[in-house]
Formats: C-alpha cells, sequence, structure tokens
C-alpha cells in the first residue's frame, strides 16, 4: 500500500464550481499534513496545512480526519487559476511524502 | 518564505556525460537539504537526505555511487548524475530546512527544480 494516495483525476470543472479532493495515508505516526500545489513544470508550493479541528483558508477548507488517516481538500467559487494539481503531504519524523496528486482543471 | 534556487533551471546531455545541479539556501542556514526526483505524473520520490559536513543518506534503490551528493556548505548542496542515461531523465527537486530545537522544522522550502533530459 502506498503512503499516501489520491485519486489522480483529473479533475474538470466550471468556474465557479466547488471541487472536494481526498487522500489516504497508511503511517498511523504521522504528524503533520499538508495540501500543497504543483503547477506543470514547477516546484510545489505549501497550499495550507491541515489541521484535526479542521481549517480555511479563503475558499479553501482542509480537514483531517486521524482515525480513519483521511485527508480532504475543499474548494470553493473555483476560479482559472486554480488549475494545478493538488499533493496531498504527509510528514512524520521522515522528510515530506508526497501523494501523486490529484489534477485540477478549471474551465470557463 | 525562505528562498532556495537551483542551477540550471534544465539541462540537456549525451548519454554518458555527468551532469551537476546546484541547490543554495539564498537568505537562511540550511543544516539539511533533501533531494526528490518526479518523473511525470509520478509523485514527488525522496532520493536523499543531505546534512551539512556529512554523508548523504540514500533511499533505498537510490544508487549512491550514481548520484553523488555534497554538501559542504549550509547554504549549497550538489548533486551529480554521473554517466547519465535517457531513463535518469527526470524533474529534480531540492528542498531545504532549519533544525528547531526538540528536533522538529518549519516548513521545507522548495527550489524551483531542474529538468534533466539526456539523449
Amino acid at each position: 500500500r502506498k503512503e499516501v494516495e489520491q485519486d489522480p483525476g483529473p479533475f474538470n470543472v466550471p468556474e465557479g464550481a466547488t471541487v472536494a479532493f481526498n487522500c489516504t495515508y497508511s503511517n498511523s505516526a504521522s504528524q503533520s499534513f499538508f495540501w500543497y500545489r504543483q503547477d506543470c513544470r514547477k516546484e510545489p508550493k505549501l497550499l495550507m496545512s491541515v489541521y484535526s479541528s479542521g481549517n480555511e483558508d479563503g475558499r479553501f477548507t482542509a480537514q483531517l480526519n486521524r482515525a480513519s488517516q483521511y485527508i480532504s481538500l475543499l474548494i470553493r467559487d473555483s476560479k482559472l487559476s486554480d488549475s494545478a494539481t493538488y499533493l496531498c503531504v504527509v510528514k512524520g519524523n521522515t522528510p515530506l511524502v508526497f501523494g501523486k496528486g490529484t489534477r485540477l482543471s478549471v474551465i470557463a | 518564505g525562505a528562498v532556495v534556487s537551483q542551477h540550471p533551471s534544465w539541462v540537456i546531455c549525451k548519454s554518458g556525460t555527468s551532469v551537476k545541479i546546484e541547490c543554495r539556501s539564498l537568505d537562511f542556514q540550511a543544516t539539511t537539504m533533501f533531494w526528490y526526483r518526479q518523473f511525470p505524473k509520478q509523485s514527488l520520490m525522496l532520493m536523499a537526505t543531505s546534512n551539512e559536513g556529512s554523508k548523504a543518506t540514500y533511499e533505498q534503490g537510490v544508487e549512491k555511487d550514481k548520484f553523488l551528493i555534497n554538501h559542504a556548505s549550509l547554504t549549497l548542496s550538489t548533486l551529480t548524475v554521473t554517466s547519465a542515461h535517457p531513463e535518469d531523465s527526470s524533474f529534480y527537486i531540492c528542498s531545504a530546512i532549519t533544525w528547531r530545537e526538540g528536533g522538529t522544522y518549519n516548513e521545507q522550502f522548495f527550489g524551483p527544480g531542474t529538468r534533466l533530459t539526456v539523449l
């Protein structure tokens, strides 16, 4: 079983849509959780950390369920500029472990 | 956030040549740097962990004699792909951190990546 699993997509959604990404992780000792965004041929950039209590940053909401080892990202009111690959990332005592990413295309 | 640079940003070389990639932390001292590799439509895979002044620790399946890592200073780590072959063509990304007390660290800062194409 892979350490971090994501639906690869692609998710093709119209502008203004709400889209949700899911992720599961296998290492129950994982301590920190993140969503990164990666544009084509670019390095990944931190989008937001994920906390058990859930956290929101503008149109983005992240949730963590430690019992189910499940992480989610919700994007509301999608913009064309949200088109990218979203990486679910987990950290224990080691460097970041990345999922394959879920590709999002927001269409006008 | 902190800035990490990589050079070159892209390189095309012939099979059998060696390629050196530099990773620099520009505004902080990076005690540890990580080297990742990403193939198309795949996740970033950790290749090795590089600590300043000591030998790198390689992940399982990564040949240390093929991917030479040197972390000679707190702001520079280099990855040399020796005798590169077409299957080494990939996107190589470095990442840098500074440890905090208690054995934790803040965000990993990523370089912009180096795209290697071996003909």
